[in-house]
């Protein structure tokens, strides 16, 4: 059971390339995430959806985009990459929002740009 | 202030110490919380979520405090493998969890 696979687990960009980090599950989760963890600090949502074709912004989605074509991937792009989207970046699914339905996380994506 | 707030530690304890953890949350809605644990360089994982009258999981204690809007976290007799940052999280509404910046416990034989 894969549950939550991230691609790829590391990458070095330049300030102004673009990417796709790529975030597939196959539990059948309605709900996934991704969120951002810089050095120390607790993890920052950047968008979610709640179902194929919805999706919303988290705290922080400036220079992120997001699509949602099917249950299983959630792929994130950013645009013009800059050094302040060095971190570490987390997926995560759930079945529902409720208290009851606990987070599955990715082994998470390490990002640098410079 | 910050949704969540937590101290960051280190919390250096010796095997077999008990330690505690407490997390204060700002929204009063808040209704679920919830510990996670993250080990260095890997993901967050679900510790134990926390009810309102308290919980325990083998060495671990999860109490809740709505009047004061903390929770906390015990672990008795550490073990060595207990070293790990303990997030605490808040779910408000519908809204995604929040997520403390963690606290980092270092348990030392």
């Amino acid at each position: 059971n894969a549950g939550v696979t991230q691609t790829p687990k590391f990458r070095i960009l330049k300030i102004g390339q673009s990417m796709t980090l790529q975030c597939t599950q196959d539990m059948n989760h309605n709900y996934m995430y991704w969120y951002r963890q810089d050095p120390g600090m607790g993890l920052k949502l950047i968008y979610y959806s709640v179902g194929a074709g919805i999706t919303d912004k988290g705290e922080v989605p400036n220079g992120y985009n997001v699509s949602r074509s099917t249950t299983e991937d959630f792929p994130l792009r950013l645009e013009l990459a800059a050094p302040s989207q060095t971190s570490v970046y987390f997926c995560a699914s759930s079945l529902s929002s409720s208290y009851n339905s606990p987070l599955h996380f990715g082994n998470g994506t390490r990002l640098t740009v410079t | 202030r910050k949704e969540v707030e937590q101290d960051p530690g280190p919390f250096n304890v010796p095997e077999g110490a008990t330690v505690a953890f407490n997390c204060t949350y700002s929204n009063s809605a808040s209704q679920s919380f919830f510990w996670y644990r993250q080990d260095c360089r890997k993901e967050p994982k679900l510790l134990m979520s926390v009810y309102s009258s308290g919980n325990e999981d083998g060495r671990f204690t999860a109490q809740l405090n709505r009047a004061s809007q903390y929770i906390s976290l015990l672990i008795r007799d550490s073990k060595l493998s207990d070293s790990a940052t303990y997030l605490c999280v808040v779910k408000t509404g519908r809204r995604a969890l929040t997520f403390g910046s963690g606290t980092r416990l270092q348990v030392q034989p």
